[in-house]
């Protein structure tokens, strides 16, 4: 069966630091990826999706990238964090464009 | 410009009733719909997806309808119970992509 992993769980950074959070699904091949982030209260907003390897289409434009440099592994960076960065941080696995499988999350503050 | 609206406001409803909420589209034409639950610090979760030329899907206690026409879908859970309180997020197909609303809370009281 299939597994979608986030780390870290929780992490709080100082405004300014670099960020970066991993994504690996098991269980699945050429998956379409996607980084999402949630404010609290709020809806999901699509930050990067990928369809293949070093393929990344972004959504929104800010300080964040993504990269895939394995075909199960999605990686989100910052060089340098805002306090506006802070939220719950999803990435998401699907097959054929449809269903998506979404990890644990990992929820950013900061400060 | 594209907009999915949900409920806003939290549904509060007496165990066993039924529970029905609403996501409304404009300027979208997805070729399917999907439901997912979400739960306090986790992901979402997926329930059920239908397609533009359906108009409803059941999955036990879920029924799911769609009309293109309204640009609406229902999501309806008979026989409410506590557990199934949590937040509740529709989402339309955009090519690769789903366009999440913001979702509608759900709670069941005992």
């Amino acid at each position: 069966s299939q597994t979608i992993h986030q780390w870290p769980a929780t992490l709080v950074q100082p405004v300014g630091s670099p960020l970066s959070l991993e994504c690996t699904v098991e269980g699945t091949s050429n998956p379409n990826l996607y980084w999402y982030r949630q404010a609290a209260g709020r809806g999901l907003q699509l930050l990067f999706y990928s369809v293949g390897i070093g393929q990344i289409s972004s959504e929104v434009p800010q300080n964040l990238s993504a990269s895939r440099p394995q075909d199960r592994q999605f990686i989100l960076s910052s060089k340098k964090l805002l306090l506006s960065d802070s939220g719950f941080y999803l990435c998401a696995w699907s097959q054929y464009q449809e269903t998506q499988y979404f990890g644990p999350g990992t929820r950013l503050l900061v400060l | 410009s594209q907009k999915i609206e949900q409920n806003s406001e939290a549904l509060n409803i007496q165990e066993g009733k039924t529970a029905t909420l609403t996501c409304n589209y404009t300027n979208y034409s997805p070729a399917y719909l999907q439901w997912y639950r979400q739960d306090p610090g986790r992901g979402p979760v997926f329930l059920l997806l239908i397609r533009e030329n359906e108009k409803e899907k059941r999955k036990e206690r879920l029924k799911v309808t769609f009309d293109t026409t309204l640009k609406q879908s229902l999501f309806h859970i008979t026989a409410s119970q506590p557990a199934d309180s949590a937040t509740y997020l529709c989402a339309l197909g955009d090519g690769n992509k789903l366009v999440f609303g913001a979702g509608t809370i759900l709670r069941v009281k005992s």
